[in-house]
C-alpha cells in the first residue's frame, strides 16, 4: 500500500521569506504522481501543484515549487517569499495505482 | 463556475438518524470521490467511484454507503449515525482515478450527538 509522510506538523516562517515542506512517499508503482493541496481557515482544499514520477523537470506555479528527489522519494513543497496569506495547513498526497492518498499535513503559519 | 457542489454544509444528527450527503459536479468528469477530514488524519478516502456505474471502496468504508446516481452525483449515506462519523466530509471529482488532479467541494460538516 502507498504510503505519504509529512514529518512536520506545524512550521514557522517570516513573511517574505522561502519556507520548505517536507513530503516522502513510499511505493512500488513505477508511475505515479504527486500533489499538494493547500486549506485555508475556511476549510476548502485548494490544489497548489503536480508532478508526475516520469516529468523531467521540477514543477513550478508561481511562488511554488516542487523539489522532486525520485531517488530519495520525496516531493517537498517550496514556497517562495511567503505571504501572511499564506498561513494554512498543506496536504502532500499520491497517486499511483489508486486514487490520491494523503499525508497528515503541515500547518504553516507566517509571521509578520 | 460551480465545480463541485455539496449539500448540506451544516448538520446535526442524533445517533441512530440516517442522512444523505448529496454531491454534484458540472466539470464532465468521469471519477467522483467522498473524503472524511478528521483533526491530525489529513483526508481519508470512504468510497470512490471510477465512472459511471461503479464503485468501490477506500480506505475507511464501514458505516458508509454511496450511490453514483448519473456522471454528475455521487451520493454518501450514513444509515445509523455514530459520534465516530463526526467529521467534515469532502466530495471531490476527476477527469479519471488515476494520476488527474482532484478538484473538492467545500465540505460538509456533520456532527453526530
Amino acid at each position: 500500500a502507498q504510503k505519504i509522510t509529512q514529518t512536520q506538523p506545524g512550521m514557522f516562517v517570516q513573511e517574505k521569506e522561502a519556507v520548505t515542506l517536507d513530503c516522502t512517499y513510499d511505493t512500488s508503482d513505477p508511475s505515479y504522481g504527486l500533489f499538494w493541496y493547500k486549506q485555508p481557515s475556511s476549510g476548502e482544499m485548494i490544489f497548489l501543484i503536480y508532478q508526475g514520477s516520469y516529468d523531467q523537470q521540477n514543477a513550478t506555479e508561481g511562488r511554488y515549487s516542487l523539489n522532486f528527489q525520485k531517488a530519495r522519494k520525496s516531493a517537498n513543497l517550496v514556497i517562495s517569499a511567503s505571504q501572511l496569506g499564506d498561513s494554512a495547513m498543506y496536504f502532500c498526497a499520491f497517486t499511483g495505482n489508486t486514487p490520491l492518498v494523503f499525508g497528515k499535513g503541515t500547518r504553516l503559519s507566517v509571521i509578520a | 463556475n460551480a465545480g463541485v457542489t455539496q449539500t448540506p454544509k451544516f448538520q446535526v444528527l442524533k445517533t441512530g438518524q440516517s442522512m444523505t450527503l448529496q454531491c454534484a459536479q458540472d466539470m464532465n468528469h468521469n471519477s467522483m470521490y467522498w473524503y472524511r477530514q478528521d483533526p491530525g488524519m489529513g483526508l481519508r478516502l470512504i468510497y470512490y467511484s471510477a465512472s459511471e456505474g461503479t464503485t468501490d471502496k477506500g480506505e475507511v468504508p464501514n458505516g458508509y454507503n454511496v450511490s453514483r446516481l448519473n456522471k454528475r452525483e455521487f451520493s454518501l449515506r450514513l444509515e445509523s449515525a455514530a459520534p465516530s462519523q463526526t467529521s467534515v466530509y469532502f466530495c471531490a471529482s476527476s477527469r479519471g482515478p488515476r494520476g488527474n488532479t482532484i478538484y473538492f467541494g467545500e465540505g460538509s460538516w456533520l456532527t453526530v450527538v
